[in-house]
């Protein structure tokens, strides 16, 4: 059973510096590995998606990295703002094409 | 229009009565899931289906059931509801092939008195 971890839990940066959201899952047979933005009570939206034989990907000021082999994958958000505020959510889809999700980082930005 | 849509959007039933939650999708995707969401415990899935004749049990299906009527359709039924059944419920789709995107609903959060 794929379990995927996700820490920290929760964050709180001042504007300005750059997040580093770290996701790990423990079985490494995956197609890919997606990242989700939560805002309260709303649903998810795709920020990124890393096919597993891709090492990155980015959008803007987001890059996610992908270590397969250690079962690692990092989101970073460069130059934080107030507006990236929102719970990010890590998910993983195995060889049996289940999404499995991490519990979620809550990010704070404070201005 | 939202490419997958739930209804309702929010609802509060009493213990022990049966309410279905509904999700369509105009994506076109064959694979479509049901998934649950507690605070502090991340998504959790429910059920899911690869196409209208298949469906399979998540990993806490206990206490719902679910119907896929056309590829667009995906319902899920609680059919005796109890309050730990209270939570977030989000509807997902996906396409065949591995290496594309999961799209989600809004959600409906369900609260059981």
């Amino acid at each position: 059973k794929q379990e995927v971890t996700q820490i920290p839990a929760a964050l709180s940066v001042p504007e300005g510096e750059n997040l580093v959201l770290n996701c790990s899952f423990t079985d490494s047979a995956i197609y890919n590995l997606q990242w989700f933005r939560q805002d309260p009570g709303k649903g998810l939206t795709s920020l990124l998606l890393i096919q597993s034989s891709q090492r990155e990907q980015t959008s803007g000021r987001l890059n996610a990295s992908l270590d397969k082999s250690s079962g690692r994958s990092t989101l970073y958000i460069a130059a934080s703002q107030p507006g990236d505020s929102a719970t990010y959510l890590c998910a993983v889809v195995s060889n049996d094409y289940k999404l499995s999700f991490g519990a979620g980082t809550t990010v704070t930005v404070r201005a | 229009d939202a490419d997958v849509t739930q209804t309702p959007r929010n609802r509060i039933t009493k213990t022990g009565k049966r309410i279905m939650l509904e999700c369509s999708q105009t994506k076109g995707h064959d694979r479509m899931y049901w998934y649950r969401q507690d605070p502090g415990l991340g998504l959790r899935l429910i059920y899911y289906s690869f196409d209208v004749k298949d469906i399979n049990k998540g990993e806490i299906s206990d206490g719902y059931s679910v119907s896929r009527q056309a590829q667009a359709k995906f319902s899920l039924s609680l059919e005796s509801a109890i309050p730990n059944q209270t939570a977030l419920y989000f509807c997902a789709t996906s396409d065949n092939t591995p290496n594309t995107e999961a799209f989600f609903g809004q959600g409906t959060r369900l609260t059981v008195v």
